[in-house]
């Protein structure tokens, strides 16, 4: 596609019910990243994945959150029994060369705002 | 571990007005300093990347500079306008994914 596209981009859930949102890159790109923001505070990083494989998971909070990517193109991140403090903004990112290379330009899609209820 | 820090968190110019948004970094082994935009209730657009081996890149009203000796980036907006107004982002990366600064929220007063 043109841009990175996120879905849902609006899902309201009940407290201890599981999510998934959905991540589809730019074409092309090998690297896909997982952010969040929540309310008044920066983006933290969540997962970072090269192909299917995830070099780098250390930001993802506790064992309730997992994301998996498939082909080499779509990711699902998953969220189990949610808790109110997993509200926020679920950002995906893609960019076409690895983490570590120069002029790695990272692009961003809308986001996935969660709430939890 | 990379930090990234944004000064002022806040700004507020009159149109028409150059600016310059300040972003620091503790750890000077980057390869790449990202600046974006973010508009309420949007995702991150990307303005500007300036490599490591580079001083300076340019986008029409924008330019962003990098020294990465002192660990600094500066992001120079000219002529402001009503448009301009949202929140920049600026965020280095090395060998790790980019880590973000908290962002300048700004507004352009017509």
């Amino acid at each position: 596609g043109a841009g990175v596209s996120q879905s849902p981009s609006n899902k309201v859930t009940e407290k201890g019910k599981d999510v998934e949102l959905r991540c589809d890159p730019i074409s092309g790109h090998t690297a896909l990243y997982w952010y969040r923001q929540s309310l008044g505070q920066g983006l933290e990083f969540l997962i970072y994945f090269q192909g299917n494989s995830a070099p780098d998971k250390s930001g993802l909070p506790s064992d309730r959150f997992s994301a998996e990517r498939t082909g080499g193109s779509v990711s699902t991140l998953t969220i189990q029994r949610t808790q109110q403090e997993d509200s926020a903004v679920y950002l995906c990112a893609s960019s076409k060369n690895p983490v570590g290379g120069l002029g790695n330009t990272i692009y961003f899609g809308e986001g996935s705002w969660l709430t939890v209820v | 571990k990379q930090e990234v820090t944004q000064i002022p968190a806040a700004l507020s110019v009159p149109e028409g007005e150059n600016l310059v948004l300040n972003c620091s970094f503790t750890d000077s082994a980057i390869y790449n300093l990202q600046w974006f935009r973010q508009d309420p209730g949007k995702g991150l657009t990307s303005l500007l990347l300036i490599q490591s081996s580079q001083r300076e890149q340019t986008s029409g009203r924008l330019n962003a500079s990098l020294d990465k000796s002192s660990g600094r980036s500066t992001l120079y907006i000219a002529a402001s306008q009503p448009g301009d107004s949202a929140t920049y982002l600026c965020a280095a990366s090395g060998n790790t994914p980019l880590v973000f600064g908290k962002g300048t929220r700004l507004s352009v007063i017509a």
